[in-house]
């Protein structure tokens, strides 16, 4: 069956610009995660949904927003771009929302 | 808050080598531990999980047993090939908080 997909794979955008990078989930898992890779920060937690309803939500400014739609696929935004937020962009579906992730290859997103 | 520590490596082994990556925790609660694998290039992968004291998760040769009293969930494999050389993340969830991740180790395997 078909994994988690993350569009694009790539990107290049300027600070100050906004993003929306893209999520489709394992076709019946409800919950989908976001989380940001850097080599300095290592892997943090964004934030999750849940049947369209944000159920937690990581330590970041308020610059990051997500949202998940009925059919389970999920977007986060990022507001006015920092060359701090380039980094790679992973979402993550379950089942069950029980940690047993299945993790998209990424988007690596880069601020110049 | 939950927190992971582990090994950040980078750990260099031979073919056919033991291996060990040590992780320790500290949380609230009773979490579910992970332990989760990059391979060059790609996402994470689940290697293993355990969701209670005692547990041993197992999956492709490596071992993982869940230890409350030292608040730890040590990986290890008997005998790791080239293949193995990837980064591997100990992780941890407790019911209603964020999923966290430790810094990673960095295994190669030389042949």
């Amino acid at each position: 069956k078909a994994g988690v997909t993350q569009t694009p794979r790539y990107l290049i955008k300027t600070r100050g610009q906004q993003v929306t990078l893209s999520c489709s989930p394992i076709s019946g898992h409800r919950s989908v995660s976001w989380y940001q890779q850097t080599p300095g920060q290592g892997l943090q937690f964004l934030f999750e949904y849940f049947s369209e309803t944000q159920r937690n939500k990581g330590n970041f400014p308020g610059r990051f927003s997500g949202r998940q739609f009925s059919n389970s696929r999920s977007e986060m935004n990022v507001s006015t771009l920092e060359l701090g937020d380039s980094a790679l962009y992973l979402c993550a579906s379950s089942w069950a929302a029980d940690g047993t992730n299945t993790f998209g290859s990424g988007t690596r997103l880069t601020v110049v | 808050g939950n927190s992971v520590t582990q090994m950040e490596g980078p750990v260099t082994l031979s073919e056919e080598a033991f291996l060990t990556i040590n992780c320790t925790y500290t949380a609230t609660g009773y979490p579910s531990l992970f332990w989760y694998v990059q391979y060059p290039g790609e996402g994470l992968q689940l290697l293993l999980k355990a969701t209670k004291a005692d547990d041993k998760g197992s999956n492709k040769g490596f071992e993982a047993t869940y230890r409350k009293e030292t608040t730890s969930f040590h990986l290890e494999k008997g005998s790791v090939q080239v293949s193995d050389s990837a980064v591997y993340f100990c992780a941890l969830l407790t019911y209603g908080q964020n999923f966290v991740f430790g810094p990673g180790t960095r295994l190669s395997v030389l042949p």
